[in-house]
């Protein structure tokens, strides 16, 4: 069956430092999104993406953030210069967009991130 | 703003009772509820309900939906320890852009005693 995938599913960073998450979304969808979650919180909605450019985006997702789509697989998310408050599991889902009355959205695996 | 309250937060029942857990929610342009089973890691899909699709079951899982009341409610039949998770309801809104996020509640922690 397929399904999301993410790496790394761990990832250790230094407070200022870039880091990348990527992820590959089920190949015939055509939405992405990206989540966090941090720890004992609620799964919070970051950015979404549809047709090369953001669909949507929360207040979360400031100038810190970048999403993108090199290729015809992968789907990344960039944060700039991590702070401490950034760390959080990352998740990645993906939806075919073909429902009429809603988008099933299938989640990855996730990728933690613990910015020291 | 979008919100979804999810009850109990918490819920420790003994395998074979049935449970039932909520999820209210106030949203502008309403879409669709999602209901997800979180073990360890990503959510995983169980359900969606919509306005062309008000009740869904699978095995020892049901879910209705109220759109008049605003709710909906999952029910696991004859527990097994392995449904032992947390739920987590979420609801997807209109907003325009095509692709829209999902607001999700805090989540009801469900344990399995055996």
């Amino acid at each position: 069956e397929p399904e999301v995938t993410q790496t790394p599913s761990h990832q250790v960073t230094q407070m200022g430092q870039e880091v990348i998450l990527r992820c590959v979304p089920i190949s015939n969808h055509l939405y992405f999104y990206w989540y966090r979650q941090i720890l004992g919180q609620k799964v919070e909605f970051l950015v979404s993406f549809y047709n090369n450019e953001i669909s949507e985006k929360s207040e979360i997702f400031d100038d810190q953030f970048s999403v993108e789509r090199p290729d015809g697989s992968n789907f990344t998310l960039k944060i700039r210069s991590t702070k401490l408050e950034d760390s959080a599991m990352y998740f990645c889902a993906s939806s075919d967009g073909q429902g009429g009355f809603g988008n099933e959205q299938f989640f990855g695996p996730g990728t933690r991130l613990t910015v020291l | 703003e979008d919100k979804v309250v999810q009850s109990p937060l918490s819920l420790v029942v003994h395998e074979g009772d049935t449970v039932t857990l909520n999820c209210s929610y106030e949203v502008t342009n309403f879409r669709s509820l999602l209901w997800y089973k979180q073990e360890k890691k990503a959510p995983t899909f169980l359900f969606m309900l919509t306005s062309s699709g008000i009740e869904k079951k699978s095995g020892r899982l049901s879910s209705i939906l109220d759109k008049k009341e605003l709710f909906s409610i999952l029910n696991i039949t004859a527990t097994q320890t392995g449904d032992s998770a947390v739920y987590l309801c979420a609801v997807e809104a209109v907003r325009g852009g095509g692709a829209d996020g999902l607001t999700f509640g805090k989540g009801t922690h469900l344990i399995i005693q055996p």
